[in-house]
């Protein structure tokens, strides 16, 4: 069973604009950590912003926010004042079990490509 | 921030022949580190956990024997792809958790990957 469900292949947002990018998530466990990761077409992965599953608050990076909705499994990404160089492919990703627990794996989904238009 | 570098970026060899890639945290000490490969325009799939003075830990339908992992040290991990054949043609990502929690984050920190083509 998909446990990262990323639903959209594929987006494009006007420069300055906000973009929502969407992800869901399946697990039983209570203790999760959920990630989103950016890869430009260069292949690095790039750390964006991160959400532990017992943070009261949601997460918050700069221009990146994530939208945590526990009851519905959703962790979106909000990118705010999409700028060109935000183009690139953007991972969500979870780690079930608390910190080290089972090792620390990451499950991505499939991944969204962003196109941002100048 | 955490760095994480992987050597060769890229790599172009003969069918049969064995490379190695290496996996080198450059300013936190490591633990544990992980391999992953990914085909164009797909998501990254973890192929095995590489874990410091013990045997990697490979992912269901990975061949042991096919990608050797050696995590020589806590900064080092090695991936060796053995007697290469063009469908091991791929992009290989290595990460690493730091000891410490980086903010509590428990972030997973990328290298660029390597790009291997088996002619």
């Amino acid at each position: 069973a998909q446990k990262i469900t990323q639903t959209q292949p594929g987006m494009f947002v006007q420069e300055k604009e906000a973009v929502t990018l969407d992800c869901t998530y399946d697990t039983s466990d209570p203790s999760y950590g959920l990630f989103w990761y950016k890869q430009p077409s260069s292949g690095e992965m790039i750390f964006l912003i991160y959400q532990g599953s017992y943070d009261q608050q949601n997460a918050t990076e700069g221009r990146y926010s994530l939208n945590f909705q526990k009851a519905r499994k959703s962790a979106n990404l909000v990118i705010s004042a999409s700028q060109l160089g935000d183009s690139a492919m953007y991972f969500c990703a979870m780690r079930e079990g608390g910190y080290m627990e089972y090792g620390n794996k990451l499950v991505f989904g499939a991944g969204t490509i962003l196109r941002v238009k100048s | 921030g955490a760095v994480v570098s992987q050597h060769p970026s890229r790599v172009i060899c003969k069918s049969g022949t064995s490379v190695k890639i290496e996996c080198r945290s450059l300013d936190f000490q490591a633990t544990t580190m992980f391999w992953y490969r990914q085909f164009p325009k797909q998501s990254l799939m973890l192929m095995a956990t590489s874990n410091e003075g013990s045997k990697a830990t490979y992912e269901q339908g990975v061949e042991k024997d096919k990608f050797l992992i050696n995590h020589a040290s806590l900064t080092l991990s090695t991936l060796t792809v053995t007697s290469a054949h063009p469908e091991d043609s791929s992009f290989y990502i290595c990460s690493a958790n730091p000891l410490t929690r980086d903010r509590g984050t428990d972030t997973q920190y990328f290298g660029p990957g390597t790009r291997l083509t088996v002619l």
